[in-house]
């Protein structure tokens, strides 16, 4: 199955600023995907992303808030803009799963907002 | 729309004892795809089992097995004989266009 390695693995950011967060995929693929985390929460899809298209978010999700880049099949990024103390959670990467194997995620990004 | 329930929010069992973890699901789809992660406190989130619709077979890995019946929609996980390492939150996710629905998670602590 894929690796991914998602970086950075925590950062502690000031309220009002942003924060990007890379996900790295050893093979490619045509769709990833870009979770959250909340504390002592269950995961939420924020949106998926697919290489030439615009993202497509879930509902609660907007671009500007979560802006999403996939310049190409291995690679993503999703921005934390303007963020608040209501941010701060665990955001991870995904990509779909190899014939009967699970979805892969990245490591994760453990976001505090002070 | 799709659902996942993990009614069991937070177990804890000591050593050796077994641990069944109840999942139940919704879905309007005849196609679809669940699955058990672990996420330990460290925060990974690692596979353990992918079961397809069509497949009720049974799986048993180790000290892990897993019981989907289709009848019920539940798809639920036990561990035999817990060992301290197994201490972690576990989650059901339901699958069928590539979203992943997760369900709340069972917190798993096994105590020594």
């Amino acid at each position: 199955s894929a690796v991914i390695s998602q970086k950075p693995s925590r950062d502690i950011c000031q309220r009002g600023t942003s924060l990007t967060i890379q996900c790295q995929v050893d093979s490619q693929v045509t769709m990833m995907f870009w979770y959250r985390q909340q504390p002592g929460q269950s995961l939420t899809l924020i949106a998926t992303a697919n290489q030439g298209s615009e993202a497509t978010y879930e509902s609660g999700f907007v671009i500007d808030k979560f802006p999403i880049s996939r310049p190409n099949l291995t690679f993503s990024t999703l921005t934390v803009s303007n963020m608040s103390p209501e941010d701060s959670s665990i955001y991870l990467c995904s990509v779909p799963p190899d014939l009967g194997y699970g979805y892969t995620f990245g490591s994760g990004t453990r976001l505090t907002v002070v | 729309a799709q659902k996942v329930t993990q009614a069991q929010t937070e177990i804890s069992v000591v050593e050796k004892e077994d641990v069944t973890l109840d999942c139940v699901y919704e879905t309007r789809d005849t196609t679809y795809y669940l699955f058990w992660y672990k996420q330990p406190p460290s925060g990974e989130l690692v596979f353990l089992i992918r079961r397809n619709s069509f497949d009720e077979q049974n799986e048993i890995s180790g000290r892990y097995s897993w019981n989907f019946q289709k009848s019920t929609s539940s798809f639920n996980f036990t561990i035999t004989a817990s060992q301290v390492v197994d201490s972690a939150v576990y989650f059901c996710a339901l699958s069928n266009d590539y979203k992943l629905s997760f369900g709340a998670g069972t917190t798993v602590t096994v105590r020594a």
